[in-house]
């Protein structure tokens, strides 16, 4: 199975601030890779697939960059609404491995 | 629109059975496979398996064979997960996500909202 590994773990960050995210894949998996976002109680939401393509209707504050084996999402300006976890998931062989997701707290 | 909406939460004794849907609207229900994921309370999401809509059949991943059992009713655009032989361990949140797109744009969207499965005597 292809391993995901995300970091931080957890993150604490501001409205304004601009946060990174690292997602590693533990085999090159060339743009196979999307992102969610998981809000308490709610089911995750598609942000970006193929790496850097974002979902229609998520805002262009967030973006994602890549290839290979080592993947960032990235939020250029916190909103109140973007405090949640996010998970990177890798589509490129079954099973379609997750992250352990990374924890955005105020 | 589309969307994907799951049955209810469940509360079963260790040892039963428990059978979740997910009927699925506003598209052609063969034309996109259908996933199920499972999170535990507390925990990520761990992918669990799929099945091809327009043959029937599922495919598992490792530790969700045996007891855990996806199937479909095309005639109303239905996917389950049956999971045998509760057993507290399978205490979970459990999703099912339409699949779109091949290849490198391949992604889920969109997702049921969940139902939680509880075991307990």
């Amino acid at each position: 199975d292809i391993h995901m590994t995300q970091s931080p773990s957890s993150l604490s960050a501001s409205v304004g601030d601009r946060v990174t995210i690292t997602c590693r894949a533990s085999q090159t998996i060339s743009n196979y890779l999307t992102w969610c976002q998981q809000k308490p109680g709610k089911a995750p939401k598609l942000l970006i697939y193929a790496a850097s393509s974002l979902q229609s209707g998520v805002p262009s504050r967030f973006s994602g960059s890549g290839s290979g084996a080592e993947f960032t999402l990235t939020i250029s300006s916190l909103q109140p609404e973007d405090f949640a976890i996010y998970y990177c998931q890798q589509t490129y062989r079954i099973p379609h491995t997750f992250g352990l997701g990374t924890k955005l707290e105020i | 629109q589309v969307q994907l909406v799951q049955s209810g939460s469940e509360l079963k004794k260790p040892g039963a059975s428990v059978k979740v849907s997910c009927k699925a609207s506003g598209y052609t229900f063969t034309s996109y496979a259908i996933n199920w994921v499972r999170q535990a309370p507390g925990q990520g999401l761990e992918w669990m398996g799929w099945i091809n809509t327009n043959t029937g059949v599922p495919t598992y991943a490792q530790g969700f064979t045996g007891r855990f059992v996806l199937s479909l009713d095309t005639s109303v655009s239905t996917t389950y997960l049956q999971i045998n032989t509760l057993k507290a361990e399978d205490t979970a949140v459990y999703y099912c996500a339409r699949v779109i797109g091949g290849d490198s744009v391949r992604r889920f969207d969109p997702w049921g909202q969940g139902t939680l499965v509880t075991v307990s005597s």
